[in-house]
């Protein structure tokens, strides 16, 4: 009955390598978001997509192609890893209200070689 | 620009002992802001948030804050720490950015417990 899921937890993969990560609530949210924690736990929004259709893009480089399938999921596609995407990245969701709390899931921890 | 500030990057407390995390903000306007918790491999759970009204809120785990506008600090207390709640905090307001808002984090404070 997990709220907000991520798949995998764990990814390790060398340069150059494309790969994704799941995302899916159960919340029945219209909003969904994706940060990134960097080595000094700095957290940063890099998109947002509001009833699947991308609505807050942080001038991510566009190796990062997030995709929504539907307003359930967001998932997020990085081509050619570098070192630097190295982070642990956060899914979130929430209802979209300016008052409404945004619900996180449990991380995806990338590890580039 | 909006922004956040946890001017605290360690703390170190010992079991049973009062907590003050400090967390100031900058924005033009009435803010909405929250203390999330991040306990070692996990993700980030909400502790509380303001948003207008009582500006001493209550959390879980026994967290509370209070928002001082004349301060621009939203701070976050406990009278009585638990070894548990080594973590990581992190405050945040709400950025409203064509018509849909996102989180602003602060860098975070690093919560140890000393038995």
């Amino acid at each position: 009955d997990t709220a907000v899921s991520q798949t995998p937890k764990y990814l390790v993969t060398q340069m150059g390598n494309d790969k994704s990560i799941k995302c899916e609530q159960n919340l029945g949210h219209d909003t969904m978001y994706w940060y990134k924690q960097d080595s000094k736990k700095f957290l940063k929004i890099m998109f947002s997509y509001n009833n699947k259709e991308l609505i807050i893009n942080e001038t991510v480089p566009n190796r990062f192609s997030p995709k929504s399938p539907d307003k359930a999921h967001l998932n997020l596609h990085i081509n050619s890893l570098e070192l630097g995407d190295s982070a642990v990245y956060f899914c979130a969701s929430s209802t979209g209200r300016n008052t409404d709390t945004q619900y996180f899931g449990p991380g995806t921890r990338l590890t580039v070689l | 620009a909006q922004s956040v500030t946890q001017p605290d990057i360690h703390i170190t407390v010992s079991e049973g002992a009062s907590l003050e995390l400090r967390c100031n903000y900058s924005y033009g306007a009435t803010p909405y802001l929250f203390w999330y918790v991040q306990s070692p491999g996990q993700g980030l759970q909400l502790l509380l948030k303001y948003f207008s009204g009582d500006t001493l809120v209550q959390g879980i785990k026994g967290f509370e804050a209070e928002f001082k506008r004349s301060q621009s600090s939203f701070n976050l207390r406990k009278p009585s720490v638990h070894w548990s709640d080594a973590a990581e905090y992190f405050c945040a307001v709400v950025l409203f950015s064509g018509g849909y808002n996102k989180l602003i984090f602060g860098a975070g404070t690093r919560l140890a417990v000393h038995p």
